[in-house]
């Protein structure tokens, strides 16, 4: 079936990076956009990019611009996020999630999300 | 920045009632070329990813009951629940794709009355 399984929790100290990873199985992967959304405890959702698994061309919210990398491996299907600097603020449960290359269109599967937790 | 409003920011609805969420895009999400408006709605429950209900406005998603409807075109949506049920419990999102940043509303939490 369909999926996205994303790598286990991380607890990080404030100033260093973490890298979460994406991976997909069940469809053809790089037919498909991804890209990530973050949840603060108690908060909505938001947006911080889109990487295209094809190519590797990445677009990212401006405020996470500088901080933020994305990156793909196609032979294993796998999307990777890394959000360096980190502060108390990133704490926050982040999401991969997927839209056709075709037509830009709702995010129809999403990973099971993984806690980022910073704390000295 | 295509900013995305909804409301109210929370709503206790009776058993069996209907349920109205409000979402508002700052500018048009209607694709002219393809007659489209690029706006989904998700539902999330505690401890749980987001789930699509409906895209393209009015789009049910495969599975989704029918007692939930998208209506709306350009930059006023709604989202419908005509008969709540128990399990409807949760935040509500709407979200534009038309362009990027693809930013949601602030969430609408539905409760029971």
């Amino acid at each position: 079936q369909v999926q996205l399984v994303q790598s286990g929790a991380e607890v990080k100290k404030p100033g260093a990076s973490v890298k979460v990873s994406c991976k997909a199985s069940g469809y053809t992967f790089t037919n498909y956009y991804m890209h990530w959304v973050r949840q603060a405890p108690g908060q909505g959702l938001e947006w911080m990019g889109i990487i295209n698994p094809s190519g590797g061309s990445t677009n990212y919210a401006q405020k996470f611009q500088g901080r933020v990398t994305m990156t793909r491996d196609t032979s294993t299907s796998t999307v990777y996020m890394e959000l360096s600097s980190l502060r108390s603020e990133d704490t926050a449960v982040y999401y991969c999630t997927r839209d056709p290359l075709y037509e830009s269109s709702a995010y129809d599967i999403w990973g099971q999300g993984t806690m980022v937790t910073v704390s000295s | 920045d295509i900013v995305m409003t909804q409301s109210p920011d929370s709503l206790a609805v009776s058993l069996g009632e209907r349920a109205t969420i409000n979402c508002t895009s700052s500018q048009s999400v209607l694709y002219s070329s393809n007659n489209k408006n690029y706006l989904a709605w998700y539902q999330q429950k505690p401890g749980q990813p987001p789930k699509l209900l409906i895209y393209w406005a009015s789009t049910r998603e495969s599975g989704v009951p029918d007692r939930f409807s998208g209506s709306g075109s350009g930059t006023d949506f709604t989202l419908t629940i005509s008969s709540l049920q128990a399990e409807d419990v949760a935040v509500y999102y709407c979200q534009q794709y038309y362009s990027t940043p693809q930013w949601f509303g602030q969430g609408t939490k539905l409760e029971i009355k």
